[in-house]
């Protein structure tokens, strides 16, 4: 059965400092996607990116990137120059498409706290 | 564009009364519509999803009940609320690109719905 970790559950830091947040999954599926949202205080889920198994290239958004490692099983998020507005409740993902089940498998969160 | 609304957008209900949350997606056509629950401080566990008119999966077993009464209208449902279905419900879409190719999911605003 598929499994996502995060074992992080608040991490808190100062403005401008960089953040990385772990996100390590379990699937016994060949052809999978990970997935990372973004839940603010209000409270609605936004999408960030989506990767695809056999796509191993890191991808960088302006701050955000994405280090997708299929040997550790890990798919880590890190904000460069961390905001204010970057507070939120992070989640990691996983959807397998072999079983043809298209629902998400959610790891538990990690609450990111940045200060002034 | 697409867009998804929820509503209520807060609820509060006492134990053994009955619930109806509705979800309506606008500006697509034969999505694929999911509900999750949110306890307080914890991941998103999906509940339901669908990919058609009256075609509902459930994923836990529970006192809780989803219809699809339209292509684009997805309804939770109970008879009796219970204490522990306090949590945060939120509703997603997705368009199947094609076989085995990822669903993203887009949430929607959510419902809080306190059980007293």
């Amino acid at each position: 059965a598929q499994k996502v970790t995060q074992a992080q559950t608040e991490i808190s830091v100062v403005e401008k400092e960089d953040v990385t947040l772990d996100c390590v999954y379990e699937t016994r599926d060949t052809t999978y996607y990970l997935f990372w949202y973004k839940q603010p205080p209000s409270g609605e889920l936004v999408f960030l990116i989506r990767r695809n198994s056999f796509d191993e290239q890191n991808e960088i958004s302006g701050r955000y990137s994405w280090n997708f490692q299929k040997s550790t099983s890990s798919f880590n998020f890190t904000i460069t120059a961390s905001q204010v507005v970057d507070s939120a409740v992070y989640f990691c993902a996983l959807s397998e498409a072999g079983t043809g089940r298209r629902a998400l498998t959610f790891g538990s969160g990690t609450r990111l706290q940045v200060q002034p | 564009s697409q867009t998804i609304h929820q509503w209520p957008a807060t609820l509060v209900q006492p134990v053994g009364s009955p619930l109806s949350l509705e979800c309506t997606v606008e500006g697509t056509s034969n999505p694929n519509l999911y509900w999750y629950r949110q306890a307080a401080g914890r991941g998103l566990q999906l509940l339901f999803y669908s990919v058609g008119i009256g075609q509902i999966s459930s994923e836990v077993p529970q006192n809780l009940s989803a219809s699809r009464p339209q292509d684009r209208q997805f309804i939770l449902s109970s008879k009796k609320l219970l204490l522990s279905d306090s949590g945060f419900y939120l509703c997603a879409w997705s368009v199947s690109p094609g076989l085995g190719a990822p669903d993203t999911q887009y949430f929607g605003p959510g419902t809080r719905l306190t059980v007293l």
